[in-house]
């Protein structure tokens, strides 16, 4: 089954323990994103790669950091979390180079720092 | 650059009754279009995508969608809400011209079916 798997589903930490949250993607996508929820703001972007080893901003990366060493995998890591990072976040892929292609989300990391 | 405006944050239907969800976008480029389907603590499901084809979508659970340029809206529908469609509908674009193609989402809008 093709899916996207994010873990943990659910995550509360204290301010500055570093966290990662891990994805990964069974359909060998090039293009995997994170993005976080929050209401009335829709999903906003955190970052992106467009392939193993390239990644970029997306529009609200401060506090965040990611790596692509390999294709399936797209961690995203709180070097030092803040309550501000209180968030629903969800990691996606999808291929690359189609644009009219749909994205597949995983089931979402409901993060709350305390 | 590219946007999405959701026009309602909030919608409530009767049970039979039928579904508006309004959508205008920005583009510089042909878009594609998207909508999306949440359901409480779910991730976010395909209803359907406008690729410039049909103007008008058909996608799953009944809904539809009818891409109009001139007035740069891609509006959701469904003849008779049900019960389960409960849920927070997202809007989505993605355009050329956007650093790796992208998604935009606008703000969501939440539906309420009432019995």
């Amino acid at each position: 089954e093709a899916q996207v798997t994010q873990n943990p589903r659910y995550l509360i930490t204290v301010t500055g323990k570093k966290l990662t949250v891990t994805c990964s993607q069974n359909m060998n996508h090039e293009y995997m994103s994170w993005y976080r929820q929050d209401p009335g703001l829709g999903l906003r972007q955190i970052y992106y790669s467009m392939n193993v080893e390239v990644t970029d901003k997306g529009d609200v990366p401060e506090g965040y950091k990611v790596s692509r060493k390999e294709k399936r995998n797209f961690p995203l890591i709180l070097e030092s979390p803040s309550p501000n990072q209180t968030s629903l976040y969800f990691c996606a892929s999808r291929h690359w180079d189609r644009m009219n292609t749909e994205a597949f989300f995983g089931q979402g990391t409901r993060l709350t720092v305390v | 650059a590219q946007s999405v405006t959701q026009l309602d944050s909030h919608v409530s239907v009767s049970e039979g009754t039928p579904v508006l969800l309004r959508c205008n976008y920005s583009s510089s480029y042909s878009p594609s279009l998207f909508w999306y389907v949440q359901h409480p603590n779910k991730g976010l499901q395909l209803l359907l995508k406008y690729t410039s084809a049909a103007t008008l979508v058909k996608g799953i659970n009944g809904f539809e969608a009818e891409f109009k340029k001139s007035e740069t809206s891609f509006h959701l529908t469904k003849p008779s809400a049900h019960m389960s469609d409960a849920a927070e509908y997202f809007c989505v674009v993605s355009d050329s011209g956007a650093a790796g193609n992208k998604l935009t989402f606008g703000g969501g809008t939440r539906v309420l079916v009432k019995p």
